[in-house]
């Protein structure tokens, strides 16, 4: 079986300072891994994918994470956090291979303060 | 035109009404998929089609069915609409064998 969990389900940072959220996942085989950004009152966005090849994987908007196997980790960070980028963050597992379902962790809304 | 449209964005319901909610899709892709989101919870999956012959239950299937009426189209319906339905639902689209999901905007369902 696959899960994902998001070890907090608030962060709040000032603007300028780094971002870090927190996702471990667990999977039987070996995982597909998403970041997906939802803006309030929007919908779904891609931010950055692991498929198995590079382990530290950029995304959109200056955000990147690293897959730790060992760590059984993919967290989510970027440098320098913008007000724009308050949104609720979705960590999400699939199998890498005959994927048909994604399993989504229950989510960390992020706060940004001037 | 967005990829994955759904329609209505906001509906408000009574208790025991049918209703339905639609998806449609331009991407040309095979697969599609019914997720809730309710607070706290993350989505869910509620039914997914691989083509417009096979149509698969998901982990929360209980309450709703749905249609592939095209290989662009996948329907959501709630027979008998009850209160803790109430909630966002995603359509999302994917190409067999690729990764790339794209979801609609949503439609926020409200079960009174």
């Amino acid at each position: 079986a696959q899960s994902v969990t998001q070890l907090d389900s608030h962060v709040s940072v000032s603007e300028g300072t780094p971002v870090l959220l927190r996702c471990n996942y667990s999977s039987s085989y070996s995982p597909s891994l998403f970041w997906y950004v939802q803006h309030p009152n929007k919908g779904l966005q891609l931010l950055l994918k692991y498929t198995s090849a590079a382990t530290l994987v950029k995304g959109i908007n200056g955000f990147e994470a690293e897959f730790k196997k060992s760590e059984t980790s993919f967290h989510l960070t970027k440098p320098s956090a913008h007000m724009s980028d308050a949104a609720e963050y979705f960590c999400v597992v699939t199998r890498s291979s005959a994927t048909n379902k994604l399993i989504f962790g229950t989510g960390t809304l992020l706060a940004v303060q001037p | 035109d967005a990829d994955v449209t759904q329609t209505p964005r906001n509906r408000i319901t009574k208790t025991g009404k049918r209703i339905m909610l639609e998806c449609s899709q331009t991407k040309g892709h095979d697969r599609m998929y019914w997720y809730r989101q309710d607070p706290g919870l993350g989505l869910r999956l509620i039914y997914y089609s691989f083509d417009v012959k096979d149509i698969n239950k998901g982990e929360i299937s209980d309450g709703y069915s749905v249609s592939r009426q095209a290989q662009a189209k996948f329907s959501l319906s709630l027979e008998s609409a009850i209160p803790n339905q109430t909630a966002l639902y995603f359509c999302a689209t994917r190409a067999g064998g690729g990764y790339g999901y794209t979801f609609g905007s949503g439609t926020r369902l409200t079960v009174v």
